[in-house]
């Protein structure tokens, strides 16, 4: 069965920490993203990846960064954690998409992060 | 820029009975998907449907059903013979196509309670 493997489930730290993300896919996909989950503001995208050293920013990527050194590990950095960070972030991947395929993205089950 | 709302934050529905969740959105674009992904407490997203918008014909997977208004830009989701399992939140999205990047842009969510 195919999997998005998110590393934690739930996340507490202190405003000022450096926080890393982990998400791991074993399907081979190209595509990963990271969304951020907000009650009344649905998904927003944050950053997303179509290759191994390459990413874009999609539309909400101030205080993040991300780092894909290889092709099943995307991570999400939040260098200086703050408070209005606190939100549930999940991961998705993806085949390369083109005219002719219509494949889904695939979701981890998110981490809920709170930051104090 | 492409926008997705949904204007019902909350809805609820007997079991056994018909909900219809809403959904318009804002696009230039003439081609394009649009999805429904219900997220239930596991956190897990699941996509339900998918609609072409070059496709006239309306998407149907078992109970669920769309009516897909291009011209109005409205794609709203019919849950037939509510179950249990259906109590989620659901969310509505849309892709440009062709993409090579498989970009959602989702609305703001709609939570459904299905009530014994």
């Amino acid at each position: 069965d195919v999997k998005v493997t998110q590393s934690s489930r739930y996340l507490v730290k202190r405003t000022g920490e450096k926080v890393f993300l982990e998400c791991v896919q074993d399907m081979d996909h190209e595509n990963m993203f990271w969304y951020r989950q907000d009650p009344g503001l649905g998904l927003r995208l944050i950053y997303f990846s179509y290759d191994v050293k390459m990413k874009e920013k999609g539309d909400i990527p101030e205080g993040y960064s991300v780092s894909r050194e290889k092709k099943e590990r995307f991570s999400l950095i939040l260098e200086s954690a703050s408070t209005n960070q606190t939100s549930m972030y999940l991961c998705a991947s993806s085949l390369f998409w083109t005219a002719r395929t219509n494949e889904k993205l695939f979701f981890g089950s998110g981490t809920q992060l709170s930051v104090l | 820029a492409q926008t997705v709302t949904q204007s019902q934050p909350e809805m609820s529905v007997q079991e056994a009975e018909t909900v219809t969740l809403s959904c318009t959105y804002d696009t230039s674009e003439n081609n394009y998907y649009l999805f429904w992904y219900k997220q239930p407490p596991s956190r897990q997203m699941i996509l339900v449907i998918r609609q072409e918008a070059y496709k006239q014909q309306n998407a149907t997977e078992n109970r669920f059903s769309v009516n897909f208004q291009k011209a109005a830009k409205s794609f709203s989701l019919k849950i037939s013979d509510s179950q249990l399992g259906d109590t989620a939140m659901y969310f509505c999205a849309f892709m440009k196509r062709p993409s090579n990047t498989g970009k959602l842009i989702f609305g703001q969510g709609t939570t459904l309670q299905v009530k014994p």
